[in-house]
């Protein structure tokens, strides 16, 4: 069985200024990662993932996240945020021996202040 | 191309009523997976569909049974209602592929009173 730890529930970070969510997996196989955003009353939109290859993934609105096989983690960084990135973000893995069914971590919100 | 579509948007029912949730999957997408989320929680699965047929489940009780059609939509239904079932009910369409993306919709409120 694998699951996801999402170190930080809550970020809050001014406007223009980086921001890291930190996310933790724990599995018995290989693993694919991914992180999805969720805005207010919609449903998830994937930002980005790591099938394979090159650890640094770059996704949509200028995030990015890096896969580290020895610390099992997968951190999404933006350089720097915007009011619109406020929302809840999740990290997802499928293992590579199963399905493509996704386990999440509990989430972190994101609040983006002026 | 639409995306996927969940129906209806917010229900209320009450314990031990059943409840049928709906999904249009994504054109092309022959695959339909369900999560349940709990407030303040990331999305748990509940089973897949692929094909008509289910293609894997969560740790979900039986009166949590699903159906998927021809035409690669899904129903979700739940018997005997209970309160913890109150959640967003959220559907994701896919290609066949493993790895393939899973595109999902706005979901589906249920509060159970």
């Amino acid at each position: 069985a694998q699951s996801v730890t999402q170190l930080d529930s809550q970020v809050p970070v001014f406007e223009e200024a980086p921001v890291e969510l930190r996310c933790n997996y724990s599995s018995s196989v290989s693993v694919y990662l991914f992180w999805y955003v969720q805005y207010p009353n919609q449903g998830l939109q994937l930002l980005l993932k790591y099938l394979s290859g090159s650890t640094l993934v770059k996704g949509i609105n200028g995030f990015e996240a890096e896969f580290n096989k020895s610390q099992t983690s997968f951190h999404l960084r933006k350089p720097s945020v915007h009011i619109s990135d406020t929302a809840e973000y999740f990290c997802a893995v499928i293992p590579n021996n199963a399905g493509n069914m996704l386990t999440f971590g509990g989430g972190t919100r994101l609040m983006v202040k002026p | 191309e639409t995306g996927v579509t969940q129906s209806p948007t917010h229900l209320i029912k009450t314990r031990g009523q059943q409840v049928t949730l709906r999904c249009s999957s994504q054109s092309g997408h022959n695959t339909v997976s369900w999560y349940q989320q709990a407030l303040g929680q990331g999305p748990q699965f509940i089973f897949q569909y692929y094909r008509e047929e289910e293609n894997g489940r969560g740790n979900f009780p039986p009166r949590f049974s699903g159906l998927q059609f021809p035409n690669y939509s899904s129903e979700l239904n739940v018997n005997a209602l209970e309160l913890d079932d109150s959640a967003l009910y959220l559907c994701a369409s896919s290609g066949g592929s493993k790895l393939d993306t899973q595109y999902f919709g706005p979901g589906t409120r249920l509060t159970v009173l």
